[in-house]
């Protein structure tokens, strides 16, 4: 079946700093690729849908400047979190597409940002 | 606005029994809707799906359940087991393949 990862799956930086995370499809090719972002007991909200070779859209309220999208294969998406700050902890998921409907979801990655 | 809501935050059942877990859509245009289950620290899981043309789709020991005029959407899992226990969510397939998800159900199992 098919298999997306993150990288890494935990990560704890420091205020200020910033964060690259990493969605990749394993066995097939994903042109479009979502970013999502899950609070403590809460449900996945999407972020940003990422297009292979053009920007991403990102949803009503994210911060396109703070959260840094780039899919630049047909595998690999990456999230940048910029100028991380406590608020900015979260569980974040990607997905990939395959076909027309279905999303594969990755394992998620635990940011803590102290 | 629209959303995708479920009417129970938490569910306890006993093990063997079966389980039942709703979700209300708001959104009459939607086409396409998923279930999946969330384990503690992983992401989403696929569990089914159904499409607006049909009311009914059976998977192993899982079925969705989609009744348009209230815009109702259940899963209904058949003896129930301790590996269920999970964060349940249904999530409505919208323009472009974005995915709203409703705000998740909690089911225990007891043994």
């Amino acid at each position: 079946g098919a298999v997306v990862s993150q990288h890494p799956s935990w990560v704890i930086c420091k205020s200020g700093t910033s964060v690259k995370i990493e969605c990749r499809s394993l066995d097939f090719q994903a042109t479009t690729m979502f970013w999502y972002r899950q609070f403590p007991k809460q449900s996945l909200m999407l972020m940003a849908t990422s297009n292979e070779g053009s920007k991403a859209t990102y949803e009503q309220g994210v911060e396109k400047d703070k959260f840094l999208i780039n899919h630049a294969s047909l595998t690999l998406s990456t999230l940048t979190v910029t100028s991380a700050h406590p608020e900015d902890s979260s569980f974040y998921i990607c997905s990939a597409e395959e076909g027309t409907d279905t999303q594969y979801f990755g394992p998620g990655t635990r940011l803590t940002v102290l | 606005g629209e959303s995708v809501g479920l009417h129970l935050p938490t569910l306890s059942v006993q093990e063997g029994d079966n389980s039942i877990i709703n979700c209300a859509y708001s959104n009459s245009a939607s086409d396409y809707f998923i279930w999946y289950k969330q384990e503690s620290g992983k992401g989403p899981q696929f569990i089914i799906d159904i499409r607006s043309n049909m009311d009914k789709r059976q998977g192993q020991r899982v079925t969705v359940l989609l009744n348009k005029t209230v815009k109702h959407l259940s899963l209904q899992i058949a003896a129930t087991q301790p590996g269920d226990s999970a964060v349940y969510f249904c999530a409505e397939n919208r323009y472009g393949n974005k995915l709203v998800f409703g705000a998740g159900t909690i089911l225990r199992v007891k043994s």
